[in-house]
C-alpha cells in the first residue's frame, strides 16, 4: 500500500531533550516536506526536500533540522525542543516537477514539550 | 499565487451531492487548482486538481469555469465520512517556494444523516 509513515505518533518530552521524528514513504517520491499545524495558524511548512541531499527552509525552520540521505526517508530533528514546538506535525511527499502539489501526507505526530 | 476565497462552512444531507465553491479570480494561465481535505486532526488528503478542463476521479469531480475564475468541487453522494475541512489551493508548477502548499481557512463541510 502506498503510504507515508511517521513515528512516533505521539510523544511527550521535556525541554532540551533531543528528539527525532521519522518519516518514510514507499512511493519513490522525489519531494518531501514537513509541516506543523497549530490552532488558528493553519499548516505551516518547516523544511522541504526536492531530492536526496537537497533540502531548504520553509516558513518556520527555526529550531528544526532535517536530512535527506535516502530518497524514502526525511527525518525531522529537534536538537533542543522547547514548549513552543508543541504542535501536530505532518510529513508529506510528492512527485517532483508537475506533480509537486499532488502530495500525500502522513498520519501526523502529536508532540508535547513540557 | 492567486488568492482563493471559500465559504466558511456548508451543510449537506447524506446521500446528496455536496458542491463546494472556490473563487480564484486572479488565477494565472499556468496555475492549477488543487483540492485537499482534512478530516479532524488527520493528515490532509489530496482530492483532485485541474488546469482548465473539468476533471473526475473516484473521489470527486472538479468543474472549472471557462474563464477559470472560479471552480466547484463536487462530491456526488456525500457520506458522513466526508465531513471535513476542504481546501482550495492555486499553484503554478515550479516557481518559488517549490512544493509548498498554503492552506487557507477552507470550508468546513458537515454532512448530516
Amino acid at each position: 500500500e502506498a503510504q507515508v509513515t511517521q513515528n512516533p505518533r505521539y510523544l511527550i518530552t521535556v525541554t532540551g531533550k533531543k528528539l527525532t521524528v521519522t518519516c518514510s514513504q514507499n512511493m519513490n517520491h522525489e519531494y518531501m516536506s514537513w509541516y506543523r499545524q497549530d490552532p488558528g495558524l493553519g499548516l505551516r511548512q518547516i523544511y522541504y526536500s526536492m531530492n536526496v541531499e537537497v533540502t531548504d527552509k520553509g516558513d518556520v525552520p527555526e529550531g528544526y533540522k532535517v536530512s535527506r540521505k535516502e530518497k524514502r526517508n526525511f527525518p525531522l530533528i529537534l536538537e533542543s525542543p522547547s514548549p513552543n514546538q508543541t504542535s501536530l506535525y505532518f510529513c508529506a511527499s510528492g512527485l517532483g516537477t508537475s506533480g509537486a502539489y499532488e502530495q500525500y501526507f502522513g498520519p501526523g505526530t502529536r508532540l508535547t514539550v513540557t | 499565487d492567486a488568492k482563493t476565497t471559500q465559504p466558511t462552512s456548508m451543510d449537506c444531507a447524506e446521500g446528496r451531492a455536496a458542491n463546494l465553491p472556490c473563487n480564484h479570480s486572479t488565477i494565472s494561465g499556468n496555475e492549477y487548482v488543487y483540492w485537499y481535505r482534512q478530516i479532524h486532526s488527520q493528515g490532509p488528503q489530496y482530492i483532485i486538481h485541474g488546469l482548465k478542463n473539468n476533471e473526475t476521479n473516484e473521489m470527486a469531480s472538479l468543474i472549472i469555469t471557462e474563464d477559470r475564475k472560479s471552480s466547484t468541487l463536487i462530491l456526488p453522494h456525500a457520506t458522513l465520512r466526508d465531513t471535513a475541512v476542504y481546501y482550495c489551493i492555486v499553484r503554478a508548477a515550479g516557481g518559488t517556494s517549490y512544493g509548498k502548499l498554503t492552506f487557507g481557512q477552507g470550508t468546513i463541510l458537515t454532512v448530516h444523516p
